[in-house]
């Protein structure tokens, strides 16, 4: 599971509110995704993150904000929570080196009310 | 931006039965990855295959780039073999990733 670990697992809030996920690894990868995964769509990138400090936007960010102060730690944040962002969203690693793969954290399913 | 397209989008099979699925995506890629998500939501990567030919068990997996396709093989499937099955894409100079919607698999005992 490539060490990563998604915090919290559940949340239920309202509209209005900030939230923020979590995303903590392990093994120092320098590249770390954020996605959200709806019904109908698959999993769609939110923002990545190829250093501490460096980020880029995905297909979806509008909403979303991320931020990397070091290297085990991604942050989500949803600086004022809309029922549209109801979803499961996985944190995702890449690894380099013998296959450019991806490996994925147990997500985190949100409820906004 | 580059399009990924899997089939069916929908499979129930008995047990033992063999399955072929499908990726198409619309440009030239430098990364291509299969992932099974299980009924419990876990992501699994399956293969990394750009390009040729892997086999992992019973699963095996085809790219051919100049055709802009995929395939992923499942053999004699088993229960536990059910769930989505996503193909995943990612381009040069990027390392941005696109997902397709997904295969749903039910393997009926």
């Amino acid at each position: 599971d490539a060490g990563i670990t998604q915090s919290p697992r559940h949340k239920v809030t309202e509209t209005g509110t900030p939230v923020t996920l979590r995303c903590h690894q392990t093994e120092n990868h320098r590249y770390m995704y954020w996605y959200r995964q709806d019904p109908g769509h698959g999993l769609r990138l939110i923002h990545y993150s190829y250093g501490v400090k460096d980020t880029d936007k995905g297909e979806v960010s509008d909403g979303y904000s991320v931020s990397r102060s070091k290297t085990e730690d991604f942050l989500l944040t949803l600086e004022s929570a809309t029922s549209s962002q109801t979803s499961v969203y996985f944190c995702a690693i890449r690894t380099a080196g013998g296959g450019d793969t991806q490996y994925f954290g147990p997500g985190t399913r949100l409820t906004v009310l | 931006g580059i399009q990924v397209e899997q089939s069916p989008p929908d499979l129930i099979l008995q047990e033992g039965a063999n399955s072929t699925l499908r990726c198409n995506f619309s440009d030239s890629v430098n990364n291509l990855q299969w992932f099974h998500q299980n009924p419990w939501g876990q992501l699994i990567n399956l293969f990394y295959i750009p390009s040729g030919t892997k086999q992992n068990g019973r699963l095996s997996a085809t790219t051919v780039a100049t055709e802009r396709y995929s395939l992923l093989y499942i053999s004699s499937s088993q229960t536990t073999d059910s769930g989505v099955y996503f193909c995943a894409v990612g381009t040069s100079g990027t390392y941005k990733y696109i997902f397709g919607t997904g295969t749903r698999l039910k393997v009926l005992a």
